[in-house]
């Protein structure tokens, strides 16, 4: 299996500053249809995950523009440009090229 | 508005059956491939298994702790998706989440214990 390993695991940041998060991937994570499947998601204390970037650098709708997503092939990173406090939580990687599908451990941000 | 509600979790003893069902709605259900992920308590998301459609003849795949005891299946004409979960173990235990990956649903427990 894929394994996405991100970093850090704990991100404590001050509001309004910038954060950024890291994955990578055991495997490239380009399809063979020359296609990136990496996604990011962020899960709010007690909520659902919510897709916040999709085939690595797409925002979702909703999703405010602080966050953005890069990378390619097996290296990959989230970044919020000013963090503010509704974005609290712990952000995951998933990768949907190789089965099966796999998420990443987890990064809990939390406010300083 | 898309709307995902599961329903179905509780409490099961080890080696006992549960059919969690999630009804969609806001979507061209019968087009959409849908997938459960799952999360045990305190810990991360993983991937249970994913339905295609109709079209694609609604060819199923598995993540390897639960092939052979799990079945995803839909009913397009109820815009609705299975899972049934058969030979049920303790390491079963977390929320089942419905998801087309851009929405969830916001789960069901399911506890497997004696």
């Amino acid at each position: 299996d894929v394994v996405l390993t991100q970093s850090p695991l704990s991100l404590p940041v001050t509001l309004g500053q910038p954060a950024s998060i890291s994955c990578r991937s055991s495997q490239s994570l380009v399809d063979t249809d020359g296609t990136t499947y990496l996604n990011w998601f962020l899960q709010r204390p007690g909520q659902s995950p919510r897709r916040l970037i999709y085939k690595v650098s797409n925002r979702d709708s909703g999703a405010p523009d602080r966050f953005s997503g890069s990378g390619s092939g097996s290296d990959f990173t989230l970044k919020i440009s000013r963090v503010e406090a509704e974005d609290i939580g712990v952000y995951f990687c998933m990768q949907g090229t190789h089965w099966p599908r796999t998420f990443g451990q987890g990064t809990k941000l939390e406010i300083k | 508005e898309v709307q995902l509600v599961e329903s179905g979790g509780g409490l099961v003893e080890p080696g006992g059956s549960l059919r969690l069902s999630c009804a969609a709605s806001g979507f061209t259900f019968s087009n959409t491939r849908m997938s459960w992920v799952r999360q045990a308590p305190g810990k991360g998301l993983e991937w249970v298994g994913r339905i295609k459609t109709k079209t694609d003849g609604e060819t199923t795949d598995y993540a390897a702790p639960v092939k052979g005891r799990f079945i995803i299946s839909r009913d397009d004409s109820k815009n609705t998706l299975y899972l049934q979960m058969n030979s049920l173990k303790t390491e079963d235990t977390a929320i089942y989440y419905c998801t087309q990956y851009s929405n969830w649903g916001q789960g069901t427990l399911v506890t497997v214990s004696s």
